[in-house]
């Protein structure tokens, strides 16, 4: 079975410092792996997804994650931060073959003046 | 594009009673999948409908139901409701492309907010 671990659940920061949000995962089959964000009182937006290829991804907003197999981890970053990235963050993977997903328990960013 | 939406927003049940939550897919989307997300917690998935059928099942008991329509809206009625059963409920639709195998995107509606008392 897949888990999803996320270790940070509330990530402080002020605004223009750089952030990363640690994603780890753990399954027996090949998966997809996806960042979504969660503001108040709205549903999940995708953040940006790993499918294959370039294990380097990229938002349309800054932030980035990186695949590490080997670690089995897929964790974002962005270099400077807004007030507007305040929001929850939920990392997610899917197997391959199916179209189910499994959520981490999410990291609430909260970004400071 | 009206994108997936849910009705009720919000909901006030109590203990024992059942509640039926309803979603429609974006436009051209064919398989609904639900989840269940608790207060600090992330979405857990309950079932994925397509083609009128329940496709895959998550880690929940058969008080969780669903219905697929004919033109893929999609129902979860949860019954003899638990003060556990408090959370967002989420619809998520994608388009499976023939059968294919290869990833197609989930959007996700706005959620019901089920309250148990």
């Amino acid at each position: 079975a897949q888990s999803v671990t996320q270790l940070d659940s509330q990530v402080p920061v002020f605004e223009e410092a750089p952030v990363e949000l640690r994603c780890n995962y753990s399954s027996s089959v090949s998966v997809y792996l996806f960042w979504y964000v969660q503001y108040p009182n709205q549903g999940l937006q995708l953040l940006l997804k790993y499918l294959s290829g370039s294990t380097l991804v990229e938002s349309i907003n800054g932030f980035e994650a990186e695949f590490n197999k080997s670690q089995t981890s897929f964790h974002l970053r962005k270099p400077s931060v807004h007030i507007s990235d305040t929001a929850e963050y939920f990392c997610a993977v899917s197997e391959i073959d199916f179209n189910k997903f499994y959520f981490g328990s999410g990291t609430k960013l909260n970004v400071k003046p | 594009d009206a994108g997936v939406t849910q009705s009720p927003t919000h909901l006030i049940k109590t203990r024992g009673q059942q509640v039926t939550l309803r979603c429609s897919p974006k436009s051209g989307h064919d398989t609904v999948s639900w989840y269940q997300q608790a207060l600090g917690q992330g979405p857990q998935f309950i079932f994925q409908y397509y083609e009128e059928e329940e496709r895959q099942r998550g880690n929940f008991p058969d008080r969780f139901s669903g219905h697929q329509f004919p033109n893929y809206s999609s129902e979860l009625n949860v019954n003899a409701l638990l003060l556990g059963d408090s959370a967002l409920y989420l619809c998520a639709s994608s388009s499976v492309s023939g059968g294919s195998s290869l990833y197609n995107e989930q959007f996700f509606g706005p959620g019901t907010r089920l309250t148990v008392l």
